[in-house]
This record gives structure tokens, sequence and C-alpha cells, in this order.
């Protein structure tokens, strides 16, 4: 079946503008995280979805982040007056569930390469 | 909180076999992730180990021993496709058993060489 797809595959957007990344999960998967990679590190958490509800947005680094998720599949993630610091690739991920097992096998996207001049 | 530790790079030659290790401190600890990540690409779950011991699927096995905190991939039979990052991550323990966040440790860029 289709796996994770992210839209765009790259954004360059210059400091100060809004920018809005979509995720379209694995049909049926529950739970859906945002994460951000910088060259040479790992994942980091920004925030998980369990249906619609944001269940823990503590990685999101200030108000300027805010995701959504209005009908529990596709989710946008949003950020405003987009700073040079922002550039990254930002991951989304889905999985079956959140308990157990199903938490640790996250299905990723391809990311959306962020680049802010 | 969480941290992971492992290795930035490891370097091995073809048909060899390579360990990667990962070290971890956790308050509450609910299992051992690997993930694969071939440049420009999407990490990719490779294994999980909640308990003890070792597990194998096919020529990757996952090892995890939680009275030292440690637990290692090992990758045999390495092939040229195995050149990779490959992450170790932990569930964050603030949310008990449930929950997703996933901490990820900085990755281990194993180069195969012919």
């Amino acid at each position: 079946g289709a796996g994770v797809s992210q839209t765009p595959s790259n954004k360059v957007t210059e400091k100060g503008k809004y920018v809005e990344l979509r995720c379209d999960p694995i049909s049926g998967h529950t739970a859906l995280y945002w994460y951000r990679q910088s060259l040479g590190q790992g994942p980091e958490f920004l925030i998980y979805f369990q249906g619609t509800g944001a269940a823990d947005d503590s990685g999101l680094p200030n108000d300027r982040f805010f995701a959504v998720r209005p009908e529990g599949s596709v989710s946008t993630l949003k950020i405003q007056r987009t700073e040079r610091g922002d550039s990254a690739v930002y991951l989304c991920a889905s999985s079956r569930g959140t308990s157990g097992t199903s938490s640790y096998e996250q299905y990723f996207g391809p990311g959306t390469r962020l680049t802010v001049t | 909180g969480q941290s992971l530790e492992q290795p930035s790079e490891v370097t091995a030659v073809e048909g060899a076999i390579v360990q990667i290790n990962c070290t971890y401190q956790t308050s509450g600890f609910y299992g051992l992730s690997w993930y694969q990540q071939h440049d420009g690409g999407a990490p990719t779950f490779l294994s999980y180990n909640a308990l003890d011991g070792l597990e194998e699927t096919g020529r990757f096995s996952s090892f995890l021993s939680r009275s030292d905190s440690y637990g290692y991939l090992l990758l045999q039979e390495l092939q040229m496709k195995d050149s990779a990052s490959y992450f170790c991550a932990v569930r964050d323990s603030s949310e008990g058993d449930q929950g997703g966040k996933l901490i990820f440790g900085q990755g281990t860029e194993l180069s195969v060489k012919p």
C-alpha cells in the first residue's frame, strides 16, 4: 500500500515568511508524528497526534510552530515568521497506535527540506 | 530526561560483521528500537527490543541488556547497500507505556567498503 507522503519535498522561503508543510499518513494509522532533522543529527521530536488531537506538543520549539490534524488523517505543520534556524528536514511519521510496540514501529515519509534564506 | 549515545562512525568491509552500540539513560524504560536511514532517505524501522536478549531478523539482529542500559545492532554479511546511518531510539518515559514520542540517538554512519 501507499506509504507516508509529504509535500512539498523542498521549500525555500525568505526569513519572516509563513510556510505550511503537509503530511499524508498511511491509511488506518491513528498516530501521526512530526520530527525535525538537522544534518548529522537524529530526528528531533516536535509533536504527535492520536486521532485529531495533539497528544504531546512538548517538542515544538516556540509558538511560531503549530500543527493540526482536523479529520484524523492529513496533518499540516505551520511555521510563522520563519527564521534561518528553522532550516532543516521536517519528517512526518505514522503508526498503528501508541501503546506497546505500535509506537516503536513508525513509518516515515521522505521529508520536506525547508530552507529559510 | 533521556539521552542516548552511539558511535558517530563505523567502517567495515563487505561480507564482514559489524556491531553498533547504544547506551541510554532514561528515567523509565519501555524498549529500544533501531532505524536505518540512507542518505536523503526516510528513516526505516529495523527492530525493537523490550526484553533482554537477542532478536534476529535476517542479516540484522538487535540485542538488549536492561541492567546495563545497553543495546546493539548486529549486521552480518555486510553488503554495500548497508552503508547508511543507524539510529537507536527510546520512548519518552514521561508517558509510561503509552505515547509515541521517540527520542533518537545522534546516529552512527556505517560505511561498507569493497
